[in-house]
């Protein structure tokens, strides 16, 4: 069955550093990866999607990898600030093309002044 | 332009009682999914709906579970005979009529049941 996975424990790092978060998934091929970010007793909030024929997408501070052979992508942080402190959701497009997603379980970052 | 609206954001049910969650989807949009997210876990696909359509409800429990999106007025999520398991914050997000595999989803506050 289709399988994402993101790191569960939670990611600890100093301000200032660069904070890297793994989203790995199985039996999918996705066109399509998006990533989330939602903060305690919120909804998640769109930040970044990459299409499978990118490699490499960048918004500001963020920027996201999509390696379609590794079926994996990651999700970079450049100078992080304690205000990037949230949990992190990576969410593949449904195969149905309906805009349907399938998450992971999301990974917590804490960024320490 | 308001996002999302989820109502109400916490509600309490005793076991047996009939829970209702309605989301009203951003101004011009058409689509609407309902997810679940359980304590420590990642949201979970419940059903998509067009107005008046249930388009896939591929994630829906077979039994207790509803959701309709009338040509007038919120979608709604209906949840029969509560039992504690049901305890979780389940999402309403929608997108615009074009919405494909790489529209985003707009997501409202959600709405956390508790089961008594």
């Amino acid at each position: 069955s289709q399988k994402i996975e993101q790191n569960s424990e939670a990611l600890n790092i100093q301000e200032g550093k660069t904070a890297t978060l793994t989203c790995n998934y199985t039996n999918y091929s996705p066109a399509y990866l998006q990533w989330y970010r939602q903060d305690p007793g919120r909804g998640p909030v769109f930040l970044l999607l990459i299409r499978e024929n990118e490699k490499e997408k960048r918004k500001e501070r963020l920027k996201v990898t999509f390696d379609t052979t590794l079926k994996q992508s990651l999700f970079h942080i450049t100078a992080s600030q304690p205000a990037d402190s949230a949990t992190y959701l990576c969410a593949l497009a449904g195969s149905s093309n309906t805009g349907k997603l399938i998450f992971g379980q999301g990974t917590t970052l804490q960024v320490k002044p | 332009n308001a996002g999302v609206m989820q109502n109400p954001r916490h509600l309490v049910r005793r076991r047996g009682q009939e829970a209702r969650l309605r989301c009203s989807p951003m101004k011009g949009h058409s689509h609407v999914y309902w997810y679940r997210q359980l304590p420590e876990e990642g949201l979970k696909f419940m059903v998509y709906l067009q107005k008046e359509n249930i388009i896939d409800e591929s994630g829906m429990p077979k039994e207790r579970f509803s959701a309709e999106f009338p040509k007038e007025g919120p979608s709604i999520l209906r949840i029969q005979q509560v039992v504690r398991g049901d305890s979780a914050a389940y999402f309403c997000a929608s997108s615009p009529p074009s919405t494909t595999a790489h529209t985003e989803a707009f997501f409202g506050q959600g709405t956390r049941l508790t089961v008594v």
